[in-house]
């Protein structure tokens, strides 16, 4: 059993480029998210979606995008690098409401660096 | 607004010993607290909850008790052991919404 699966680990990108961070997770999850941790800062929310089709905006969305189409897949776009983007992002999923109450499962996460 | 705080940026402990963390907040709709425990190049793994309708949760060596009256829950290891070594993160969310609010973790270091 994979759980949540984070590619890539690592990247490196240039200011104004253009990337996508991908988040898969194999137990039929409904809830996904996408956080990002900075020194000092713990993890704040930017993206989450509640199931297919639906996603919404979390404590610092700006300069991100995403969408679900699948039950399985959130992928997690980066329009147009900016330094400030340089962090570690974590994707996670819980099985929302159910036996396992709010218990999310991270990813090991995706180091980015903004030059 | 920071509405989940962890006011100690780190605690050092003897092995053997208990190790206390604590977690203040201030939104007085969650309803439920996680524990989550991360070690470095690792993603969060969860170590324990608790809901706002009882005051104390165990599972083995941990231990969270939840003061809603003061909006304060701590985390107790016991005995700390080095393995115990990370960060731990404190969380919280309302209702059946599965967000989670996180506090911005403290550093624990197990001295053997």
């Amino acid at each position: 059993n994979a759980g949540v699966t984070q590619t890539p680990k690592f990247q490196v990108l240039k200011t104004g480029q253009s990337m996508t961070l991908q988040c898969a997770q194999d137990m039929n999850h409904e809830y996904m998210s996408w956080y990002r941790q900075d020194p000092g800062m713990g993890l704040r929310l930017i993206h989450y979606s509640v199931g297919a089709g639906i996603t919404d905006q979390g404590e610092v969305p700006n300069g991100y995008n995403v969408s679900r189409s699948t039950t399985e897949d959130f992928p997690l776009r980066l329009l147009s690098a900016a330094p400030s983007q340089t962090s570690v992002y974590f994707c996670a999923s819980s099985n929302s409401g159910k036996v396992a109450k709010n218990i999310q499962y991270f990813g090991a996460g995706t180091r980015l660096s903004v030059l | 607004d920071q509405q989940v705080k962890q006011n100690s940026p780190s605690l050092s402990v003897q092995e053997g010993r208990i190790s206390i963390l604590n977690c203040d907040y201030t939104n007085s709709m969650f309803d439920y607290f996680l524990w989550y425990k991360k070690y470095p190049a690792e993603g969060p793994t969860f170590l324990i909850s608790i809901s706002s309708i009882k005051d104390k949760n165990e599972d083995g060596r941990f231990t969270v008790f939840l003061n809603k009256s003061a909006k304060h829950l701590s985390l107790h290891i016991v005995p700390s052991q080095p393995g115990d070594s990370a960060v731990y993160f404190c969380a919280a969310s309302t209702g059946a919404n599965s967000k989670l609010t996180f506090g911005k973790g403290i550093t624990l270091s197990v001295r053997p």
